[in-house]
């Protein structure tokens, strides 16, 4: 199993400002990583797949990058409705996902 | 409207069975790989199950091998999970969702169920 760990577990930014979240595979996994923003009571929503590749209806200031086992998802201008709960997830094997990174609004 | 939505959450005692189902609407279901995947309560995401798009494919997660099926009806565009020998372990919301083309992440997700198992 490809184990996925994030960084940090809780991110406090405040409005305007940039928020970074890390997220990196025990082993290699290309460019087979994606992720998903989930807010309280919902389920995830797509939100990078390809490790850069934006989701339908994805605004521009939400991006990804990395390859390989290191990846990073940046939010570029946090705005309010940005708090939630962040997952990576690697594909390049059994699926698994990362435990997660809680973005709060300062 | 495309959209997935799950029945047949519970509670359920220990060894015991359920299924779960998920109708899909909206897109071609037979045109997808579908998908469950589950939340324990306050954690994280886990993988559980997967069918291809005709349902003779299927793989599962290593802690689920034996004890969970996963099935479709493409005439009905649903999707199932029978559960059987449920442990305290497995109590989690259950998310019906669909793969992504052409690679394994989830592009649409149900709202989801609750699986509970406690005596």
């Amino acid at each position: 199993e490809i184990a996925m760990t994030q960084s940090p577990a809780t991110l406090s930014v405040s409005p305007g400002e940039r928020a970074t979240l890390s997220c990196r595979a025990s082993q290699s996994v290309s460019s087979k990583l994606a992720w998903y923003q989930q807010k309280p009571g919902q389920a995830p929503r797509l939100l990078i797949y390809g490790a850069s590749a934006r989701a339908t209806g994805i605004p521009g200031r939400i991006s990804g990058s990395g390859s390989g086992t290191e990846f990073t998802l940046t939010i570029s201008s946090l705005q309010s409705e940005d708090s939630a709960i962040y997952y990576c997830q690697q594909y390049d094997k059994w699926p698994t996902f990362g435990q997660g990174t809680k973005v709060e609004i300062k | 409207e495309v959209q997935l939505v799950e029945s047949g959450g519970g509670l359920v005692q220990p060894g015991g069975s359920l299924r779960l189902s998920c109708a899909a609407s909206g897109f071609t279901f037979s045109g997808y790989w579908m998908t469950w995947v589950r939340q324990a309560p306050g954690k994280g995401l886990e993988w559980v199950a997967i069918t291809k798009e005709d349902g003779r494919d299927k793989s599962y997660v290593d802690s689920v091998k034996g004890r969970f099926i996963i099935s479709r009806d493409n005439a009905k565009n649903s999707l199932y999970l029978q559960m059987n020998s449920l442990g305290v372990e497995d109590t989690a919301v259950y998310y019906c969702a669909r793969k992504g083309l052409p690679n394994w992440y989830i592009d649409l997700w149900g709202r989801g169920t609750l699986v509970t198992v406690s005596s």
